[in-house]
């Protein structure tokens, strides 16, 4: 249980062209969703915390302009990438968080994004 | 703020060898401890986890015990295989609240 989906898992892009990422929690309502960004042979940095149906916080330093969160459901996320440039390549892995109750984030195989 | 440091890398290591992955970390409070693993090109797993001092944490042989005087929740495995290589996160938590991850330690093993 508790399986965290994203899609798509790679994606090239032209500069200036914006991404979608999903982010799905298959087996359980996810109260929070999370999303990192990883740089090579670095750590995961958070971007921003979503909670369904209100606004996402973003991290000191995320442009929220740029990386836009929706959190519709209890079971998806998406992360857009608006004007992707080349500096946005990255790993993006999202988590997800079942609740209050159980301390514990479940993460996503993550999203390679190049921008060329 | 929270921080979590833990040991630098890479580590080789021979298969069957004793492995250690120094963690500590400073937080107000009392977080949960994680370990988490990413195999190449995947996300991350959690490895095992540790809610309050004492507590050890298990799983495939790793083990992690909380030390609220030292601060600390080190890795430890017995006898490492070569599926074990990987990059080790160690990260800490309160809550429903986001996690802070240390800086990863690429962990190869050779046969």
């Amino acid at each position: 249980g508790a399986v965290v989906s994203q899609h798509p898992s790679w994606v090239i892009c032209k500069s200036g062209t914006s991404v979608k990422i999903e982010c799905r929690s298959l087996d359980f309502q996810a109260t929070t969703m999370f999303w990192y960004r990883q740089f090579p042979k670095q750590s995961l940095m958070l971007m921003a915390t979503s909670n369904e149906g209100s606004k996402a916080t973003y991290e000191q330093g995320v442009e929220k302009d740029k990386f836009l969160i929706n959190h519709a459901s209890l079971t998806l996320s998406t992360l857009t990438v608006t004007s992707a440039h080349p500096e946005d390549s990255s790993f993006y892995i999202c988590s997800a968080s079942i609740g209050r109750v159980r301390n514990e984030q479940f993460f996503g195989p993550g999203t390679r994004l190049t921008v060329l | 703020g929270n921080s979590v440091t833990q040991m630098e890398g890479p580590v080789t290591l021979s298969e069957e060898a004793f492995l250690t992955i120094n963690c500590t970390y400073t937080a107000t409070g009392y977080p949960s401890l994680f370990w988490y693993v990413q195999y190449p090109g995947e996300g991350l797993q959690l490895l095992l986890k540790a809610t309050k001092a004492d507590d050890k944490g298990s799983n495939k042989g790793f083990e992690a015990t909380y030390r609220k005087e030292t601060t600390s929740f080190h890795l430890e495995k017995g006898s490492v295989q070569v599926s074990d290589s990987a990059v080790y996160f160690c990260a800490l938590g309160f809550g429903n609240e986001k996690l802070t991850f240390g800086t990863g330690t690429r962990l190869t093993i050779i046969p």
